[in-house]
């Protein structure tokens, strides 16, 4: 079964630091997005891309952060000057029509960030 | 401030038992629901949505949905010790592709 895969499993970064974190949707997937897990906290939706642009950001999604589809096959996320806060498990997702279709969003394994 | 509330539980069910798992939501305009499951250190995974008022079933899960009570829940019945997970509530409001996600109910099935 396809599936969404993200790397590195865990990354390391000293605050202030930009890191990227990477994920490869499934194939035929259009819709993309990228929650964030602080440990024992919700789930929080960040952003959604669509169509090589970004459709929906939440509050937490600021000028610190950006996406990017740089080719076919792999979506970023970028965190610009990184913060202990950003500490989390960041998850991306994708699916294949809208949400507004109801189409599910398929979630992979997630990236562990920790923010020395 | 769009809020989904759950009971962070644990619920502990004996195997074979019906786990009942509740969430409120705030926002009137939600219009579509999701039950995700959350093992430890993974990621979540969907097991039902519903989208109008009353049961939808699939399996050995039930999703029931109240919306005049601001209100989902989640059956599970035969409750095995792989059903043992985090479940996740998220509620989508209509023209928004912005989930809200409660805190998750910790559901243990003893055996």
């Amino acid at each position: 079964e396809p599936e969404v895969t993200q790397t590195p499993s865990h990354q390391v970064t000293q605050m202030g630091q930009e890191v990227i974190l990477r994920c490869v949707p499934i194939s035929n997937h259009l819709y993309f997005y990228w929650y964030r897990q602080i440990l024992g906290q919700k789930v929080e939706f960040l952003v959604s891309f669509y169509n090589n642009e970004i459709s929906e950001k939440s509050e937490i999604f600021d000028d610190q952060f950006s996406v990017e589809r740089p080719d076919g096959s792999n979506f970023t996320l970028k965190i610009r000057s990184t913060k202990l806060e950003d500490s989390a498990m960041y998850f991306c997702a994708s699916s294949l029509g809208s949400p507004y279709s109801n189409q599910p969003q398929h979630f992979g394994d997630g990236t562990r960030l920790s923010i020395l | 401030q769009k809020e989904v509330e759950q009971n962070s539980g644990p619920l502990s069910v004996p195997e074979g038992a019906i786990a009942s798992l509740n969430c409120t939501y705030s926002d009137r305009g939600s219009q579509s629901f999701f039950w995700y499951r959350q093992y430890s250190g993974k990621s979540p995974e969907l097991i039902m949505s519903i989208y109008s008022n009353g049961d939808k079933e699939d399996g050995r899960f039930t999703a029931q949905l109240n919306k005049a009570s601001q209100y989902v829940s989640l059956l599970i019945r035969d409750s095995q010790p792989s059903d043992s997970a985090t479940y996740l509530c998220a509620v989508r409001a209509g023209g928004s592709y912005i989930p809200t996600f409660g805190r998750g109910t910790s559901l243990i099935v003893h055996p």
